[in-house]
């Protein structure tokens, strides 16, 4: 059965304090690892999707990496507004995306 | 480029009754995919439409069902509401298709539809 498991489920981090979110996974045949953040009350919203093992992508504090069993989202220097959810997820076939129950982010001024 | 439209936001509905979510997705998107949020079991994919066919369900008993109309605009339908399926609806869309883009399989989330079953 298709798993995603991330850590920790919580973190909270001073503004500017860098640190990673891990999500592993057990799939039978990865189609792309995806995160996304979620607000309170909103929907998620997309951030990165990753293929391949050593793939690597960056926007703005953040910067996800994949290796065949893991994937982290380094955010490096964070402020307040970084605060949410962010979710990873991974697909397998047909757009079914297998979520994490996620990592909720506070980031304190 | 306007995002991934649900409608009702929010509903209220009681035990026994029940609910259509309408999905509109990003124009030029053909897969919609439904999924069912609660604190308790996260993110749960329900099933997903491609062209007004289904191609893939999640394990969710027959009260959930759907449907896709030509213009890819969605549909879900649940039937005689529990307490349990009180939880935030989701929405996604996507490209999908052949060929070599990937992107086709970056899927973009409405703002979901909110349901609580008394």
């Amino acid at each position: 059965e298709d798993q995603v498991t991330q850590s920790p489920e919580a973190l909270r981090l001073q503004e500017g304090e860098s640190s990673s979110l891990n999500c592993s996974y057990t799939v039978s045949g990865l189609r792309g690892l995806f995160w996304y953040r979620q607000d309170p009350g909103k929907g998620p919203e997309f951030l990165f999707t990753l293929y391949s093992a050593g793939e690597e992508k960056e926007k703005e504090r953040l910067k996800a990496t994949l290796t065949k069993k893991e994937s982290f989202l380094h955010i490096t220097a964070p402020k307040p507004e970084d605060s949410a959810t962010y979710l990873c997820a991974v697909s397998t076939g047909f757009q079914k995306l297998v979520f994490g129950t996620g990592t909720r982010l506070l980031v304190s001024p | 480029k306007a995002g991934v439209t649900q409608t009702p936001r929010y509903l209220i509905k009681t035990r026994g009754q029940q609910v259509t979510l309408s999905c509109s997705p990003i124009s030029g998107h053909r897969s919609v995919s439904w999924y069912q949020q609660t604190p308790g079991q996260g993110l749960q994919f329900l099933f997903e439409y491609f062209s007004e066919t289904q191609r893939n369900k999640g394990n969710f008993p027959g009260r959930f069902s759907g449907r896709q109309f030509s213009n890819s605009r969605s549909e879900m339908n649940v039937s005689t509401l529990e307490l349990g399926d009180s939880a935030l609806y989701l929405c996604a869309s996507s490209l999908f298709g052949s060929g070599a883009n990937r992107a086709y399989n970056e899927q973009f989330f409405g703002p979901g539809t909110r349901l609580t079953v008394l």
